[in-house]
């Protein structure tokens, strides 16, 4: 069964650095999502992004965010300047887009740890 | 602002015994969706409900969509052992481009003990 792929599985990275979450959505969908968990918190919409644009973005996803779909595969997140607070698991999910049942599906996730 | 609230946030039952777990909001959904997760891992669908009233069945899980697309159920017969874990239910906002942003509960944590 398709199924949506996140790299890497656990990422640790200093406060002010630069990191990309990367994930692979399913293969014929055309809706991309992200949304992150921090520990213990609801899952919260971070940006959705369809035909190489992004359709809509929550409060979270500031400047320091940026989606890309850099071919016709992967889907990433990048996060310029990291901060304690972006420490969270982060989900990739996709959607076919068609229609009224159009359910996302998500990765596994991506645990960032910034110290 | 949407908001989902999920009800029982904690749900510790025995192996047999029934349950249900409730999703309401003040807010219409398109669909609303119900996720499993399991510790450090991604939400893993269970099911889409889309027409008020709906219901579908999944073994022994019944999912019902509220009349007017505000409220849903989960109910669980005969729980078992093999049913713990978090319960997260998600209603999807609709847009015109055809896109949906997932609202998602804060989940109801199930433990069933043998």
């Amino acid at each position: 069964e398709p199924e949506v792929t996140q790299t890497p599985s656990h990422q640790v990275t200093q406060m002010g650095q630069e990191v990309i979450l990367r994930c692979v959505p399913i293969s014929n969908h055309l809706y991309f999502y992200w949304y992150r968990q921090i520990l213990g918190q609801k899952v919260e919409f971070l940006v959705s992004f369809y035909n190489n644009e992004i359709s809509e973005k929550s409060e979270i996803f500031d400047d320091q965010f940026s989606v890309e779909r850099p071919d016709g595969s992967n889907f990433t997140l990048k996060i310029r300047s990291t901060k304690l607070e972006d420490s969270a698991m982060y989900f990739c999910a996709s959607s076919a887009g068609t229609g009224g049942l159009d359910t996302q599906y998500f990765g596994p996730g991506t645990r960032l740890t910034v110290l | 602002t949407q908001l989902l609230e999920q009800s029982p946030q904690f749900l510790s039952i025995q192996e047999g015994e029934n349950l249900t777990v409730y999703c309401n909001s003040s807010s219409v959904f398109s669909s609303l969706q119900w996720y499993r997760q399991e510790p450090g891992e991604g939400p893993v669908l269970l099911v889409t409900v889309v027409t008020g009233g709906e219901v579908k069945k999944l073994k022994r899980l019944t999912f019902q969509f509220g009349d007017a697309r505000k409220d849903s159920s989960l109910h669980i017969t005969a729980a078992q052992p093999g049913d713990t874990g978090l319960y997260l239910c998600a209603g999807a906002s609709r847009f015109s481009g055809g896109y949906n942003k997932l609202i998602f509960g804060a989940g109801t944590r199930l433990a069933v003990h043998p």
